[in-house]
């Protein structure tokens, strides 16, 4: 069964930083751009970020680049963002997402909030 | 970025009656390969996003012939036959032709 598994989420102050991370099980991981979205509460849906399968290539949206960083270990199963200079517009359930390739994203975490408030 | 307008439904729809959701794209998803870059999600409550339809009207694997696509280059419409309990959620549409992805604001669709 594919699973994608969000952690790391939590309460932040402005300014800080916070690491979350998308556990991957029941595919053959290291074949995959994996994406990163998130939701604000009552809002809809933004994507962040994507890395391909080998790392060799990252896009940010504008909002977040220079700010957030994604990478990823094929070994570990395991794409981790990195969020910086934490803002409280940046408050949102953030989710993991399967690229299907060239067709949209199959499958994605249940999802990790992080809330940035002072 | 390519803006998409998704529109309302007149909710609540009966159960068993159809509903029709539209979206439209500031730009032609229309590429060169002859693919239309419109894919559907719904985003039933409390749970994350599934993917219905892509490439405007292909079904994914697993989703009920109830759902259909269909549009154009920059007008689209997803259509739910006979509406069920399980399809209550927020629909998305989201353009897959370029970067950024974006998505549709959502359409909520509520059962009676």
């Amino acid at each position: 069964e594919v699973q994608l598994v969000e952690s790391g989420g939590g309460l932040v102050q402005p300014g800080s930083s916070l690491k979350v991370s998308c556990v991957a099980s029941g595919f053959t991981f290291s074949s995959y751009v994996i994406h990163w979205f998130r939701q604000a509460p009552e809002n809809g849906i933004e994507w962040l970020a994507y890395i391909t399968s080998d790392s060799a290539n990252t896009h940010y949206a504008e909002t977040v680049r220079g700010r957030f960083t994604i990478s990823r270990d094929n070994a570990k199963n395991t794409v981790d963002m990195q969020l910086s200079s934490l803002r409280s517009e940046d408050t949102a359930m953030y989710f993991c997402a399967r690229e299907s390739s060239g067709v949209g994203f199959d499958y994605w975490g249940q999802g990790v909030m992080v809330t940035v408030s002072s | 970025d390519i803006v998409m307008t998704q529109g309302a439904l007149p909710n609540p729809v009966p159960s068993g009656e159809s509903a029709s959701i539209t979206c439209q794209s500031s730009k032609s998803l229309l590429h060169s390969n002859g693919k239309t870059y419109l894919n559907w999600y719904l985003q039933r409550p409390g749970q994350s996003p599934h993917l219905l339809i892509y490439w405007m009207s292909t079904r994914a694997s697993g989703v009920s012939d109830r759902f259909s696509g269909s549009g154009s280059g920059t007008d689209f419409t997803l259509k739910i036959s006979s509406v069920e309990a399980e399809d209550v959620g927020v629909y998305y549409c989201q353009q897959f032709l370029e970067y950024p992805l974006t998505f549709g604001s959502g359409t909520k669709l509520e059962i009676k």
